[in-house]
């Protein structure tokens, strides 16, 4: 299985929004609701910040939001922040054969 | 609150077996599958597999033939072997939580550096 296909970087300026993408196949993210995305700070072990394509974890921001179409999900990060500065990476399940694969990772920058 | 610990050897001869052990602790071993991930330096995750707590598998296909992941759940404990290491599987490698019922990984343990290096 390969790795869903992210843009290596995003950016923007504080309060401005920024928009990840994260591309796969019809077999992981076009044929799965269950598509997640994770926040990295360097150094540190992942954080759930969507879960199910657009829901959000008990204590993570409204300004993190998700959504999906066709094999193509994304990651929308409204009102930016400076602690939002990290690396976020997409994840899908693929029933085929009951896995999951992540994304090549995106690094958004606050300018 | 749940925590992760997780441990084992940091460096690791080629052709050398990588053993991890990850501890469950503050919460329910039952009921969800234990993962791990790994991160090469600079690189992005690579899910390898999970474990639930009746020893139920699945990997990632492309690290299979090499992978053994088990449980031990009287010390609420789960552990990756990944046999005949290279320096490709130069990592961090993280334990990770998933409930049985659910599609993501909500707990992570720190992680744990693991080099490959003659």
């Amino acid at each position: 299985q390969s790795a869903l296909t992210q843009p290596p970087s995003a950016s923007g300026s504080p309060g401005q929004s920024v928009t990840i993408s994260c591309t796969g196949t019809s077999s992981d993210v076009g044929g799965s609701n269950y598509v997640s995305w994770y926040q990295q700070h360097p150094g540190k072990a992942p954080k759930l910040m969507i879960y199910e394509v657009s829901k959000r974890p008990s204590g993570v921001p409204d300004r993190f939001s998700g959504f999906k179409s066709g094999n193509t999900a994304s990651l929308t990060v409204s009102g930016l922040q400076a602690e939002d500065e990290a690396d976020y990476y997409c994840c899908s399940y693929a029933d085929s054969n009951n896995s999951y694969v992540f994304g090549t990772g995106a690094k958004v920058t606050v300018l | 609150q749940v925590q992760l610990q997780q441990w084992g050897a940091g460096l690791l001869k080629p052709s050398e077996t990588l053993s991890l052990t990850c501890a469950v602790y503050g919460g329910s071993f039952s009921g969800y599958h234990w993962s791990w991930i790994r991160q090469p330096p600079g690189k992005g995750l690579e899910w390898i597999g999970e474990i639930n707590h009746s020893g139920s598998t699945n990997h990632n296909p492309s690290l299979k033939s090499r992978v053994t992941i088990s449980i031990d759940t009287s010390k609420n404990q789960f552990s990756l072997k990944l046999s005949s290491v290279t320096a490709a599987d130069t990592a961090v490698y993280y334990c990770a939580r998933r409930d049985t019922s659910k599609y993501y990984m909500d707990v992570w343990g720190k992680g744990t550096t693991v080099t490959v290096s003659s």
